[in-house]
This record gives C-alpha cells, sequence and structure tokens, in this order.
C-alpha cells in the first residue's frame, strides 16, 4: 500500500508561470516531509522540507505547504524556469519512529516550456 | 556540495555473475542508505546502516548485502545477478543529528542490467 501519493506523473508549464506540484500521504505518524528533484542520470537532491509543527516554509522560488488535516502537501515554484524541468519526488517520514527512514511518492515530472 | 560516489555508473552483466556495487562519501556521515528504483516508480529503501559494523534490511526484500567496516564506505553485492535485479541503485548518505539527519545525499546511481 503506497503511503506517500504523488497522483500526477507529469506537469508542464510555462515560463515564468508558477508550478504545483502536489503529494498526499496516508500515514498520520509521519511528521516530517522533503521535497527532491532529480535530473536525468543524476541522484536525487535535496530541496526543501517541512516539519508538521509549521503549515508553510519558503526558500527563494521554492514554497511547500503542508495541510496536516488533509494529509496534503503541495511545493510551488515561482517564477518557474526552464532549469527548474526536473522529476520531483516527495518524501516523508516519522521522527517519532526511532529511525531516519524515508517514504518516497513516485516523482512527478516538471517540464518548463521557454 | 555532496561528495558521494558510486561505481559503476553502468553495468550490463549476465545471470549468475557476482556483483558489488560501490558506494563512498567524502563526508564524514554515520548515516548510508541503499535504496532500488526502477522507472516511473518511487525509491524503495534496501539497506541502511547507522555506523560501522551496523546494517539493517529495508523495507523492500532484496537478495543483496551489504557491509559497513569503513564509515565511508558502503557496498552492496549480489551474489547470482538475475534478470529481476535489473534495476536503478541509488546510495545515500546523512549526517547523525536533528531534522538534518533526513536531509539525505544522493550518490549518482548505477544503472543494472542483468541479461
Amino acid at each position: 500500500d503506497q503511503q506517500v501519493k504523488q497522483n500526477s506523473p507529469s506537469l508542464s508549464v510555462q515560463e515564468g508561470r508558477i508550478s504545483i506540484l502536489n503529494c498526499d500521504y496516508t500515514n498520520s505518524m509521519f511528521d516530517y516531509f522533503l521535497w527532491y528533484k532529480k535530473y536525468p542520470a543524476e541522484g536525487p537532491t535535496f530541496l526543501i522540507s517541512i516539519s508538521s509543527i509549521k503549515d508553510k516554509n519558503e526558500d527563494g522560488r521554492f514554497t511547500v505547504f503542508l495541510n496536516k488535516s488533509a494529509k496534503h502537501l503541495s511545493l510551488h515554484i515561482v517564477p518557474s524556469q526552464p532549469g527548474d524541468s526536473a522529476v520531483y519526488f516527495c518524501a516523508a517520514s516519522n521522527s517519532q519512529g526511532g529511525s531516519e527512514k524515508l517514504v518516497f511518492g513516485k516523482g512527478t515530472k516538471l517540464t518548463v516550456n521557454p | 556540495e555532496a561528495d558521494i560516489y558510486q561505481t559503476p555508473r553502468y553495468l550490463v552483466i549476465g545471470t549468475g555473475k557476482k556483483i558489488t556495487l560501490e558506494c563512498s562519501q567524502t563526508m564524514g556521515h554515520d548515516k548510508m542508505y541503499w535504496y532500488q528504483q526502477d522507472p516511473g516508480m518511487e525509491l524503495h529503501l534496501i539497506h541502511y546502516s547507522y555506523g560501522v559494523n551496523s546494517t539493517e534490511k529495508g523495507d523492500l526484500s532484496s537478495e543483496s548485502t551489504v557491509s559497513r567496516i569503513r564509515t565511508e564506505h558502503f557496498p552492496l553485492t549480489l551474489e547470482s545477478a538475475r534478470p529481476s535485479h535489473t534495476s536503478q541503485y541509488l546510495c545515500a548518505s546523512s549526517p547523525g543529528q536533528g531534522f538534518s539527519s533526513y536531509e539525505q545525499y544522493f550518490g549518482p546511481g548505477t544503472r543494472l542490467t542483468v541479461t
């Protein structure tokens, strides 16, 4: 049973517009969430994270929003740039579980068109 | 800049061969991980280690084995490769304390094809 779901396999946006990538989770014990970006033939790179004690975290053009009641988080990229074209993975963890294991979604492929 | 290396980057090998995928990091991280990923699918944790001489199996059953004799080195071995082992293998490491321990640094991966 998939605990972290990214229901959109792909997303295409115009340069300069907003990209919104969504992620849903089912395990209510998850309390720390991360977004990773992956280019072809490279490993994922950490982008931004959020703890469940917050509902928003911002880093430059990237903002992550967390809605605990809906078990939903989203990544906003504003403005989108062609270099943002990559696969974005959502990941979650239970910080009280005694390990730092991450559970990943299947990823969303973002294409930013010039 | 994360310094975590994996070799080889690509490997095509015949069924029944023994293979070792190498992973090294120069960041002094205590925690290291191996993931398996098929195209379009999530990363699945297959092994992890919290320090020298510590190894645990992950959430996805795997026929591979790992060792952690040195902090910087976390090799993965398949004793007898099969076509079902064809996949991408990603190694990662993370620092030991606080929420930063969840921010894993990934190597570039090894794309394994077993014929």
